[in-house]
């Protein structure tokens, strides 16, 4: 399969704790996004990433998120002191971005639950 | 502020009927538009996209019209399958914005046998 993949699928933790998500993109493309979505929205952007170069954070991602891709291949997405608030499915995509459009492609979400 | 909006949250139709979608936007610098398909506890699937340059985009049985002047799009399906039971949503991408994708609300679609 050379789709977009995500680890863990599901994620229960209690609030205060700290979860790191992984995230894999498809092998040529150079540019990767979070994005989270809660219940009966749309996905909300997050950060993206071109190569290694963190390049645009969204005002919701508060100091208790951090997000990397050291090595331009694999992403994580780290949550300190985790909140209810955080309960969300955080979606990771992935695209060539070598063009002036270009379509995004999304792995399967890894939900978050935090008690 | 909600820069893309569906307004139907959810749509019945028959099998073999067209289903048709729609979407409202404000930001008058969005140049790209998607629409992507999703089926509860998976992400996203790309459907289909058009430049603002265009105003219709076909692929089978999936066609995408873009009213600029309108700032709206619109999904059709036809005919409509059961497998097209899915939430749909809308995505626009701005010029200024980087390469972000806003999202609108999603409408659920149920395709009766």
């Amino acid at each position: 399969d050379t789709g977009v993949s995500q680890d863990p699928r599901h994620k229960i933790t209690k609030r205060g704790q700290n979860v790191t998500f992984r995230c894999d993109p498809i092998s040529e493309h150079n540019r990767l996004y979070w994005y989270r979505q809660t219940l009966g929205q749309g996905p909300e952007f997050l950060t993206y990433f071109q190569n290694e170069a963190q390049l645009e954070k969204s005002r919701l991602l508060s100091d208790r998120f951090s997000a990397e891709r050291p090595k331009g291949s694999f992403s994580t997405l780290e949550i300190q002191r985790t909140e209810q608030g955080d309960s969300a499915m955080y979606l990771c995509a992935s695209s060539e971005g070598s063009g002036a459009v270009e379509t995004q492609y999304f792995g399967p979400g890894t939900r978050l639950l935090v008690l | 502020d909600q820069q893309v909006k569906q307004n139907s949250p959810s749509l019945s139709v028959q099998e073999g009927r067209i289903s048709i979608l729609n979407c409202d936007y404000t930001n008058s610098m969005f140049d790209y538009f998607l629409w992507y398909k999703k089926y509860p506890a998976e992400g996203p699937t790309f459907l289909i996209s058009i430049s603002s340059i265009k105003d219709k985009n076909e692929d089978g049985r999936f066609t995408v019209f873009l009213n600029k002047s309108a700032k709206h799009l619109s999904l059709h399906i036809v005919p409509s399958q059961p497998g097209d039971s899915a939430v749909y949503f809308c995505a626009a991408r701005g010029k200024a914005a980087g390469n972000k994708l806003t999202f609108g609300g999603g409408t659920r679609v149920l395709v009766k046998p």
